[in-house]
């Protein structure tokens, strides 16, 4: 596609629910990052991909985050027993080396 | 610890004029540092970049000044435009002379808006 495209553009979980972020990248990206923007904040690194490898996950705030990219394009980033604390935008981004172009972002609400 | 800094929340300026944004960072191995530009209910776009080698990088309407020295940088919109009024965030990573993967330390933001 013509840019990075995530789904769902707005996500409403109960706490304690699952979810489920999809992210796909600009086609031919090696690198997939994932970014979590809280209200009135700037983006923070959540983890990164080179292709299928995830090289850091530093940012992943518990055990509740997990990412992956299986095929080394489509990537999914899961959050399980959500909390409050989790509401936030989720961004997803791709580059081929310097500059990274970012998806319109996943805005997750927990209540 | 923040490591890239916004200290301007917001700034508004008159069509025409000149707006002027301003970052700090306090990591000394950054050295690759961009401007995103991000509207309401979007993901942020890729604006200018400018390598610690540069001291300068212009594009159009848009440039960005670096001074090593002092851990700043800025971003200049000669003339603005109301259709520059968006929220733009300073980043910064540690380039490794082009080996590192382009991990981003951001800004907290600067809502610039421009007044017709």
């Amino acid at each position: 596609g013509a840019g990075v495209s995530q789904s769902p553009r707005y996500k409403v979980a109960k706490r304690g629910q699952d979810v489920a972020l999809r992210c796909d990248p600009i086609s031919g990206h090696v690198s997939l990052f994932w970014y979590q923007q809280a209200l009135g904040q700037g983006p923070e690194f959540l983890t990164y991909f080179q292709n299928e490898a995830q090289l850091d996950k530093s940012g992943l705030p518990s055990d509740r985050f997990f990412a992956e990219r299986p095929e080394g394009s489509v990537s999914t980033l899961k959050i399980q027993r959500t909390q409050q604390e989790d509401s936030a935008v989720y961004l997803c981004a791709s580059s081929a080396h310097t500059e990274a172009f970012f998806g319109q972002g996943t805005r997750l609400t927990v209540v | 610890d923040q490591q890239v800094k916004q200290n301007s929340p917001s700034l508004s300026v008159q069509e025409g004029r000149i707006s002027i944004l301003n970052c700090d960072y306090t990591n000394s191995m950054f050295d690759y540092f961009l401007w995103y530009k991000k509207y309401p209910a979007e993901g942020p776009t890729f604006l200018i970049s400018i390598s610690s080698i540069k001291d300068k990088n212009e594009d159009g309407r848009f440039t960005v000044f670096l001074n090593k020295s002092a851990k700043h940088l800025s971003l200049h919109i000669v003339p603005s435009q109301p259709g520059d009024s968006a929220v733009y965030f300073c980043a910064a990573f540690a380039n490794a002379g082009g080996t590192s993967y382009g991990k981003l330390t951001f800004g907290q933001g600067t809502i610039l808006t421009v007044h017709p």
